[in-house]
């Protein structure tokens, strides 16, 4: 199977950085994706990485080790509206690939006052 | 911005009745969409992933004549939940990928709850 694992919930204070760990088998690798889930609703885009390295867009850092089958999800200057899901999804490669994103069952960030 | 509208947003209906959710790309032509289903507390699983003109592929698990999938154009997906059962109580989501968009291309519409009494 295509397991992703990452922590079920984590909790951090407003005004801190916090590091959303994402660990996935690395055969046929093709895309990491980071989304955001408030309750009920519909995931939104937050990052993608193909290569090794960090992408950094705003308060929102991403970095991704192919060879370590890892990825985390930096949030800096954590605001009370980062409380949410973030979910860590994975691209893998299988022949003529539709592109399916096989999800991990998501991080619940509580950021507290 | 790549949007997708998916209807309606929430549904109750009675059990042994089906139920069909719309999912529409408004401003680009999506070849391939995808319906996932999401139950309380757990991710998005991935149930079925359809092409324009033609059938859907599904995911291991997942009852293709319960969950009729039409992709008729490359605007428009729906997803029929057919008979619908207690047990079909879920959050449904869509997902639409655009015509040769590789990095950013799924867009995801706002979802469906679906209630069976």
């Amino acid at each position: 199977g295509q397991n992703i694992d990452q922590p079920t919930e984590m909790t951090a204070t407003e005004g801190a950085i916090v590091q959303i760990n994402c660990t996935y088998q690395t055969s046929g690798f093709n895309g990491l994706f980071w989304y955001q889930q408030h309750a009920g609703e519909a995931p939104t885009f937050l990052s993608y990485n193909v290569l090794d390295g960090l992408e950094e867009k705003g308060r929102f850092s991403s970095f991704l080790s192919r060879s370590k089958g890892y990825s985390y999800l930096l949030l800096k200057e954590l605001q009370m509206k980062d409380s949410a899901s973030y979910l860590c999804a994975v691209r893998f490669r299988e022949g003529g690939s539709q592109g399916n994103l096989i999800f991990g069952k998501g991080t619940k960030l509580s950021v507290k006052p | 911005g790549a949007v997708v509208s998916q209807h309606p947003s929430r549904v109750i209906c009675k059990s042994g009745t089906s139920v069909k959710i719309e999912c529409r790309s408004l401003d680009f032509q999506a070849t391939t969409m995808f319906w996932y289903r999401q139950f309380p507390k757990q991710s998005l699983m991935l149930m079925a992933t359809s092409n324009e003109g033609s059938k859907a592929t599904y995911e291991q698990g997942v009852e293709k004549d319960k969950f009729l999938i039409n992709h008729a154009s490359l605007t428009l997906s729906t997803l029929t939940v057919t008979s619908a059962h207690p047990e079909d109580s879920s959050f449904y989501i869509c997902s639409a990928r655009a015509t040769g968009v590789f990095n950013y291309g799924y867009t995801f519409g706002s979802g469906t709850r679906l209630t069976v009494v």
